[in-house]
């Protein structure tokens, strides 16, 4: 049972760039989410999805697009890197709160995005 | 912005219980107290949750206020693998529930 996998792990993109990050889940959980990590700082929720074929924005969404075509995946897109978007990614995924209500969530190991 | 406040920093030598405490001045009552933690360079890990009693599984102890406005997380023996950050989160079920991570407690665990 791998649980939340995010792949690549570490990446170096040039500024105007475009590229995906993977997360795929084996837990058949309904929720996924996609956050960064600024150095010093706690997790802020870019963007969320409820189930599959949904997603809705979170706290920093601008420069990311999401896809979530299969229950399992949830795909996060920068479609024009920015060195702002400099980074450590992390995914996570969680029951629907028609299961059990109170149900943590489980995060991946990240992925370690550089724009340079 | 986080809702939760916690001490920048502590340290506890190895063997001794680790105490983390935790304000939630602002908590409401459908919002769970969630603790996670986070060892360098890993992905957040879930340690225990409660609402209103006090909580015990494998890893911690979860101590609320009857007034539910704080917590303490307690790791009953700390070990050198202990030391993390340390992050307490009021979460509401509602349609996103998703997680507001606030700066955390760095608890550093001395041999």
């Amino acid at each position: 049972n791998a649980g939340v996998t995010q792949t690549p792990k570490f990446r170096v993109l040039k500024t105007g760039q475009s590229m995906t990050l993977l997360c795929a889940q084996d837990m058949n959980h309904e929720y996924m989410y996609w956050y960064r990590q600024d150095p010093g700082m706690g997790l802020r929720l870019i963007h969320y999805s409820v189930g599959e074929g949904t997603t809705a924005k979170g706290e920093v969404p601008d420069g990311y697009n999401v896809s979530r075509l299969k229950k399992q995946n949830f795909l996060l897109g920068l479609e024009s890197a920015a060195p702002s978007q400099t980074s450590v990614y992390f995914c996570a995924s969680s029951y629907h709160r028609t299961g059990p209500l109170n149900q943590p969530q489980h995060f991946g190991d990240g992925t370690r995005l550089s724009i340079l | 912005d986080a809702k939760t406040t916690q001490p920048p920093s502590m340290d506890c030598a190895e063997g001794r219980a680790a105490n983390l405490p935790c304000n939630h001045s602002t908590i409401s009552g459908n919002e769970y107290v969630y603790w996670y933690r986070q060892i360098h360079s890993q992905g957040p890990q879930y340690i225990i949750h409660g609402l209103k009693n006090n909580e015990t599984n494998e890893m911690a102890s979860l101590i609320i206020t009857e007034d539910r406005k704080s917590s303490t997380l307690i790791l009953p023996h700390a070990t050198l693998r202990d030391t993390a950050v340390y992050y307490c989160i009021d979460l509401s079920l509602g349609s996103a529930r998703q997680l507001t991570f606030g700066s955390g407690t760095q608890l550093t665990v001395l041999p």
